[in-house]
Order: structure tokens, then C-alpha cells, then sequence
């Protein structure tokens, strides 16, 4: 079946660590594709997209993202994190072009340790 | 950002008896809401796409009766959870496009959610 994979479920690192979060999909064709996170009792925030052009992406908050196509993934990537970046971090497939139906992956939560 | 708010945020009713979850659009107009489930420790699944003045558009698997969706207003739509039961417990999501946002821009701005608790 056509999915969102991340395989990472639980990420622990302490502060200056390096973060990458895996991400693949198994839909062919054009796809849009995204990074949301949540924040301990917040909602979910766009973290990065992308839509096409320079397949890496820079997000808000130093993350950044790289859509290998030839490997179906999506790989979010920050080089060094921080307690403020304990949160859960989703996925997301749009295998639709200009169609606005996301699909998630089934996220990873991230605690950093001070 | 835009911002989308969920009410209740939290829920806990009777099985037999129906929930309705508004999710509004607080500094925007949204034509199209999407209505999302989450189960513990698992992704958020579409439930349905809500387009304002025309009928919710249903995932696969999903009961259109036992779950019915209003978008009366470009501000404003509503989940109604009908005759509940245990097995409808979750944390329902809901979310919005804003329009006049480029039709290929697939940005969607979230609620906070509502947990949902049948006894």
C-alpha cells in the first residue's frame, strides 16, 4: 500500500547533537512534501516544504530538509539541536499535485537532553 | 501564521450520545477544511475533506453518517460524532486552507485538537 515511512519512532540526543529523521514514501509521480512538528501541547506547525526547484530546503529554526527522488525520501536534518527542539515531528506527503490531501507518516518523537 | 482553533478541546460523553467539534478559522477564510484522527502512538489519517456549501468528500472506510461534517461558513466547520461509542475515542484534528493562497502552495494550518473520550 501507498505509505509514509519514518523509521525512526523515538530520537533521544543532548544539546549540540546533530539530528537527521528519516523519512521515505512510496508514491509515484509528482509529489509535494513536508515537514510538520508539535510542540509539547501545541499544535502542528509547518516546519518546511517542498514543491520543486532545489531539491534542499531550508525551514524555519535552522532544520532543513533534502528530497532525493531516486530514493523516495525526504530526510530532515539540523546540525545542532537544542532543548527547545523536544517535540514530535511528522512527515507529510501531498501525492498530488495543486490536490491539498496530506498524508502522514506516523511521526518521531524527538527529546533532547540538556 | 494563520490560526485555526478547536472547540471542545476535550471531550468526555456517553456511548450513545453525539459530539460536536467546531474548528474555526480565526484571521481567515478557509473553502476547505480537513478533518483528521489520530489513535495513540499512530499518524494522523484523513478523515474528510470539508468544502464550504457542498458535502464532505469521505475517505475510504470512513462512516459518513457516524460522522457527520458541516461547513456552513467560510470560517467556520463542524464534526459531529453520532451516537458515540468507546471505539470512537480519539484526538480528532482539524485543518485549513487558506484561500487566496496559490492553488499549488498545499499549506494547511492546524487546530489544537480535540480529545475525545467515550465511556
Amino acid at each position: 500500500a501507498q505509505s509514509v515511512s519514518q523509521h525512526n519512532h523515538h530520537v533521544i540526543l543532548s544539546e549540540a547533537a546533530s539530528l537527521e529523521l528519516g523519512c521515505n514514501y512510496s508514491y509515484g509521480g509528482t509529489v509535494n512534501l513536508f515537514w510538520y512538528v508539535q510542540y509539547p501541547g501545541q499544535h502542528l506547525q509547518l516546519l518546511l516544504k517542498y514543491f520543486s526547484g532545489d531539491p534542499l530546503v531550508k525551514g524555519i529554526k535552522g532544520f532543513e530538509a533534502e528530497f532525493i527522488k531516486s530514493k523516495f525520501s525526504f530526510n530532515l536534518r539540523k546540525p545542532s539541536v537544542q532543548w527547545s527542539d523536544t517535540a514530535e515531528y511528522f512527515c507529510a506527503v501531498n501525492p498530488y499535485t495543486g490536490f491539498q490531501k496530506l498524508v502522514f507518516g506516523t511521526g518521531t518523537r524527538l527529546l533532547v537532553s540538556p | 501564521g494563520a490560526v485555526v482553533s478547536q472547540h471542545p478541546s476535550w471531550v468526555i460523553c456517553k456511548s450513545g450520545t453525539s459530539v460536536k467539534i467546531e474548528c474555526r478559522s480565526l484571521d481567515f477564510q478557509a473553502t476547505t477544511m480537513f478533518w483528521y484522527r489520530q489513535f495513540p502512538k499512530q499518524s494522523l489519517m484523513l478523515m474528510a475533506t470539508s468544502n464550504e456549501g457542498s458535502k464532505a468528500t469521505y475517505e475510504q472506510g470512513v462512516e459518513k453518517d457516524k460522522f457527520l461534517i458541516n461547513h456552513a461558513s467560510l470560517t467556520l466547520s463542524t464534526l459531529t460524532v453520532t451516537s458515540a461509542h468507546p471505539e470512537d475515542s480519539s484526538f480528532y484534528i482539524c485543518s485549513a486552507r487558506a484561500t487566496g493562497t496559490g492553488s499549488n502552495t498545499g499549506e494547511l494550518f492546524f487546530g489544537e485538537g480535540s480529545r475525545l473520550t467515550v465511556l
